[in-house]
């Protein structure tokens, strides 16, 4: 089994739809993250949290909420999607801020 | 404020040897990572710098310098497989935040036979 496993890897949804994005690791580690990746623009952190207690916005929050249910557990919602949300979503886990990130394998998005 | 910078392409010959630049402006550093990423699919680790030099790992090499801002990956012995984006990311030091990787916009590498 994968380190870190993203469901699911591939969804098409219709504007204004509520949609979640899930995400579980195997690594034990506390810290999460939600990236998304747009063609030129890199990967843009959305949420981070560095534990089950601890929630924290990225650089593009806004449009999208988090829950940590487990130490395990990150998913990423969008309440309301809209077509500019369309990318590659990444969840990746890190042990602390010297041991980089391992990332699940992505969900590809596309709102239409 | 924080910034990294690495080209966009590079196209390069099988067999050859590539050169990555990576500069970095941010506030505060720990340490500078390389990723590869294939296209669709997910980053993963190539190497870490932490203190001034280079450090090589097989065909990758990686050199970093704290004073200029500065990294590069080094690929020798180029393979078709080794087309792909490579991103630099580096963790700053301050705050909350401390280890969260910053990414630079990756720079796609195309190897041609």
């Amino acid at each position: 089994d994968a380190d870190v496993t993203q469901t699911p890897r591939n969804r098409i949804t219709k504007t204004g739809k509520r949609i979640m994005l899930e995400c579980s690791q195997t690594k034990g580690h506390d810290r999460m993250y939600w990236y998304r990746q747009d063609p030129g623009l890199g990967l843009r952190l959305i949420y981070y949290s560095f534990d089950v207690k601890d929630i924290n916005k990225g650089e593009i929050s806004d449009g999208y909420s988090v829950s940590r249910q487990a130490q395990a557990k990150f998913s990423l919602s969008l309440e309301s999607a809209i077509p500019n949300q369309t990318a590659l979503y990444f969840c990746a886990t890190s042990a602390s801020a010297n041991y980089g990130y391992t990332f699940g394998s992505g969900t590809r998005l596309t709102v239409v | 404020g924080q910034n990294i910078d690495q080209p966009t392409e590079m196209t390069a010959t099988e067999g050859a040897i590539v050169q990555i630049n990576c500069t970095y402006q941010t506030s505060g550093f720990n340490g500078l990572f390389w990723y590869q990423q294939h296209a669709g699919e997910a980053p993963t680790f190539l190497s870490y710098n932490v203190l001034d030099g280079l450090e090589e790992k097989g065909r990758f090499s990686s050199f970093l310098s704290r004073s200029k801002g500065y990294s590069y990956l080094l690929l020798k012995e180029l393979q078709m497989k080794d087309s792909a984006s490579y991103l630099c990311a580096v963790t700053p030091n301050y705050g909350g935040s401390q280890g969260n990787l910053i990414f630079g916009k990756g720079t796609k590498l195309s190897v041609k036979p």
